[in-house]
């Protein structure tokens, strides 16, 4: 079975500073995808990035990037310049290829705060 | 794109009544959606699969006559929390999935209070 592993609970950064939150997963899948999703509080679940396991370019979204490590099974997000409204709780994410029922399998979530 | 809404956005009810949630896709079709549960300051566990024209499929735990779901269109599925007792206080959060695609688009959650 997959599992997916975010193991700082809560982390803080100063505002326009960069920070980086880890995720490790376990899987004996080749094709998977990855995301991370961000929570603010209130609570809407919003997509952040996501990338594909068979592209070996870290995917990128203006502040935010990853660094992927396939054989590692690492799939850090970077976020640079924090701003204010990037406080939220993050999570990792993981899903098998599409061939299956497309579940999700989530992280337990990172909180971070964002201070001016 | 990708809009997903739900209805209603907070209930609270007495213990015993049934409560209905509903989740839309408001700009795609899905043929996919699930449903989620979250306790406050935890991650989503799913509950169940809902699939557009056929039985939902139901994680381990989860009691398909307690939460019975629905999936009456491509651009709707509804929740009812049958017989509801105060230990089904939760955050409930629905997702729905574009065509083929491999995202999961959020709904903005609803939050249940049985007195």
């Amino acid at each position: 079975a997959q599992t997916v592993t975010q193991s700082q609970p809560e982390m803080s950064v100063q505002e326009a500073e960069t920070v980086t939150l880890s995720c490790t997963y376990d899987t004996s899948e080749n094709n998977y995808y990855l995301f991370w999703y961000k929570q603010p509080p209130s609570r809407q679940m919003i997509l952040v990035i996501r990338q594909e396991a068979y592209k070996q370019q870290n995917a990128t979204e203006n502040r935010f990037s990853v660094n992927f490590q396939k054989a590692a099974k690492s799939f850090s997000l970077k976020i640079s310049d924090s701003q204010l409204g990037d406080t939220a709780m993050y999570f990792c994410a993981f899903m098998r290829g599409r061939s299956n029922t497309g579940k999700l399998i989530f992280g337990q979530g990172t909180t971070l705060q964002v201070k001016p | 794109g990708a809009v997903v809404s739900q209805h209603p956005s907070r209930v609270i009810c007495k213990s015993g009544t049934s409560v209905k949630i509903e989740c839309r896709s408001l700009d795609f079709q899905a043929t996919t959606m699930f449903w989620y549960r979250q306790f406050p300051k935890q991650s989503l566990m799913l509950m169940a699969t809902s699939n557009e024209g056929s039985k939902a499929t139901y994680e381990q735990g989860v009691e398909k006559d307690k939460f019975l779901i629905n999936h009456a269109s491509l651009t709707l599925s509804t929740l009812t929390v049958t017989s509801a007792h105060p230990e089904d206080s939760s955050f409930y959060i629905c997702s729905a999935v574009q065509g083929a695609g491999e995202t999961q688009y959020f709904g903005p959650g609803t939050r249940l209070l049985v007195l």
